[in-house]
């Protein structure tokens, strides 16, 4: 089974400034894929950004982008020039990898509440 | 664009009734899942449809049944409900065909459910 962590609880920072999250996870599969969803105070789950794990390259999305780092089994998203929007919280979550057809069901982290001040 | 839509957006029953959530996916979407957020959690998997059939159960309890019909809603059934089950149901969406696998999963606005 695939665990996914997320060891802040809780971020805050100004607005303007740029902000990382962190977020590990544990699998032994080899074909997967990582997602950073938002979930603002309007409760809405929005897709921000995602990753193949068989890309070495770091997924971008605007201000969005990820550090993926296969070995460490970690993937930190980074927001830079952080807007008062980007009030949510933010969860992780892992897919196992399918080879033709079909999906696989999301396992999330426990996620970050992250505040931008203005 | 259109997105997954969800009724009710919020639903109030009492201890030992039923409910009905459905969800209709984005067009063309074969694939839905059904999450769970309980208050201050993340998401839990219920289950999933691709094609009208099941494709993967998670921590449904047996009093939930759910299912995809011809046009590719989905509906979950809840009964005898308990105070615990309070929660946000997400319903998500995504195309999962042939050469399609691995999409990104589309979720709804939630329906919010109160047990009283």
């Amino acid at each position: 089974a695939q665990t996914v962590t997320q060891s802040q609880p809780e971020m805050s920072v100004q607005e303007a400034e740029t902000v990382t999250l962190s977020c590990t996870y544990d699998t032994s599969e080899n074909n997967y894929y990582l997602f950073w969803y938002k979930q603002p105070p309007s409760r809405q789950m929005i897709l921000v950004i995602r990753q193949e794990a068989y890309k070495q390259q770091n997924a971008t999305e605007n201000r969005f982008s990820v550090n993926f780092q296969k070995a460490a089994k970690s993937f930190s998203l980074k927001i830079s020039d952080s807007q008062l929007g980007d009030t949510a919280m933010y969860f992780c979550a892992f897919m196992k990898g399918v080879s033709n057809f079909g999906n696989e069901k999301l396992t999330f982290g426990t996620g970050t509440r992250l505040t931008i001040i203005p | 664009a259109a997105g997954v839509i969800q009724s009710p957006r919020h639903l109030i029953k009492e201890k030992r009734e039923t409910a009905t959530l459905k969800c209709y996916p984005i067009p063309r979407h074969d694939t839905v899942y059904w999450y769970q957020q309980g208050p201050g959690q993340d998401p839990q998997f219920l289950i999933s449809f691709y094609e009208k059939m099941q494709s993967d159960k998670g921590s449904i309890p047996d009093r939930f049944s759910a299912q995809q019909f011809s046009d590719y809603h989905s509906e979950l059934n809840m009964s005898s409900l308990e105070l615990g089950d309070s929660a946000l149901y997400f319903c998500a969406s995504s195309f999962s065909g042939q050469g399609y696998s691995n999409q990104p999963q589309h979720f709804g606005d939630g329906t919010r459910l109160s047990i009283l």
